[in-house]
């Protein structure tokens, strides 16, 4: 069976710190892979999604970064964190007309 | 981009009454789905309405469609302290993203 497995699932992090928040999936190949930014009591932003190794979408300009190094692994980043880079990240993988599958979510707090 | 939109926000019935939750799109689509999201975690799929379906049911969620009001709705009948949690619908149209709303919050009262 597919399973995504994301970690941490809680960081507090300095403002000016660099970030790395990875997402595994297991049990398939070739997935679409997204990063998600949740604020409190609000929606899903997608922030990046891949649909294979090295391609990388991005929705919004922001201080974030996402690299896909392997197929079932996906990973966001940044140089410098901001207070503004609060929130909590979600990622999910699916194929093209399907559910989502999502991780567990990381809490990122910026202080 | 947020393109769904639920209603009610929120939402807050007794234990046992059935609860009635709206979403509305903008674009053509291939399908939509609706999530729950408990609180601080991630989202779970429910089910999926494809474009050409009306209405579907899974245990005591029905889901309706209606492609030329481009709405859905989400019913959960007898509902359950369990049942707490934020609901979201998502669509799938011509690309690889999803478009999520901003989702509604369920509250059921004891």
């Amino acid at each position: 069976s597919q399973t995504i497995h994301q970690w941490p699932a809680t960081l507090v992090q300095p403002v000016g710190s660099p970030l790395s928040l990875e997402c595994t999936v297991e049990g398939t190949s070739n997935p679409n892979l997204y990063w998600y930014r949740q604020a409190a009591g609000r929606g899903l932003q997608l922030l990046f999604y891949s649909v294979g190794i090295g391609q990388i979408s991005s929705e919004v300009p922001q201080n974030l970064s996402a690299s896909r190094p392997q197929d079932r692994q996906f990973i966001l980043s940044s140089k410098k964190l901001l207070l503004s880079d609060s929130g909590f990240y979600l990622c999910a993988w699916n194929r093209v007309g399907t559910e989502a599958f999502f991780g567990q979510g990381t809490r990122l707090t910026v202080v | 981009s947020q393109q769904g939109e639920e209603d009610p926000q929120a939402l807050s019935i007794q234990e046992g009454e059935n609860a009635t939750m709206n979403c509305s799109y903008k674009t053509s689509i291939n399908n939509l789905q609706w999530y729950r999201q408990n609180s601080g975690r991630g989202l779970v799929h429910l089910i999926l309405i494809r474009s050409n379906e009306r209405e579907k049911h899974s245990g005591r969620l029905r889901v309706t469609l209606d492609t030329s009001k481009k709405s859905s709705s989400l019913l959960i009948t007898a509902s359950r302290a369990a049942d707490t949690a934020s609901y979201f619908c998502a669509t799938d149209g011509s690309n690889y993203q999803l478009i999520w709303g901003a989702g509604t919050k369920l509250i059921i009262k004891p």
